[in-house]
């Protein structure tokens, strides 16, 4: 069974560092690209960032860019999001989401993990 | 990047069909025929419905469809079932190859 389930969510002032993980099972996590997509509750969902299945490419949202690093470690099945100079825009769910099995760039995404809420405030 | 534009709401009795649109631009929706459709329940997360306009994963209902006319993509639920009642979000593969997603649309089943 896929299973995709993240840690490192929780509160931070602003200005300051938090990386989520993201642990992957039940599929061959090297194979698959990777998208964190963010929820702000009860608001519409927003793309954050991708990564290849090998870690070679990456891209960002504007709004993160600079910021955010997204990376992974297919020997510890783990993607991350290393997020700095955190805004309380950035506040919402954070959410990992495997592509579809054979897609790559095109962003549909199957599996998802249940959220990590990072709440930036002082 | 715009987010995709669809309906806040839309609404229809079990048995009924429901159509929810989704219009992007010539650098989204109208570029490319990569349009998804997610379904999310309250505090779920999103589920594929429907990818490359058109095809449904294994396990989703024929009930689902999908279609695309220009800029602007749409989402047909037939057969309204009371289970059916979530949020919808379209997404769109994108001239800068980074997805966009739409607003969002609550499905209320009267």
């Amino acid at each position: 069974e896929v299973q995709l389930v993240e840690s490192g969510g929780g509160l931070v002032q602003p200005g300051g560092s938090l990386r989520l993980s993201c642990a992957a099972s039940g599929f061959t996590f090297s194979s698959n690209w990777m998208h964190w997509v963010r929820q702000v509750p009860g608001k519409e969902l927003v793309w954050v960032s991708r990564i290849s299945s090998d870690g070679s490419n990456t891209i960002y949202a504007d709004s993160v860019k600079g910021r955010f690093t997204i990376s992974r470690d297919n020997a510890k099945n783990t993607l991350y999001l290393q997020m700095n100079s955190l805004r309380a825009e950035d506040t919402a769910v954070y959410y990992c989401a495997r592509v579809l099995d054979g897609y790559k760039e095109r962003p549909y995404c199957d599996y998802w993990g249940q959220g990590a809420l990072v709440t930036v405030s002082s | 990047q715009s987010a995709l534009t669809q309906p806040a709401s839309v609404s229809g009795s079990p048995g009924q069909s429901i159509t929810i649109s989704c219009t992007g631009t010539s650098n989204d929706v109208g570029g490319y025929n990569y349009v998804s459709w997610y379904q999310q329940h309250p505090g779920r997360a999103p589920k594929l419905i429907i990818y490359d306009v058109t095809k449904r994963p294994s396990g989703i209902s024929n009930r689902f469809s999908g279609s695309k006319s220009g800029n602007t993509a749409s989402l047909t639920i037939s057969g309204l079932q009371a289970e059916d009642e979530a949020d919808y979000y379209c997404s769109s593969y994108t001239r800068t190859t980074t997805p966009v997603f739409g607003g969002g649309t609550k499905l209320t089943v009267l």
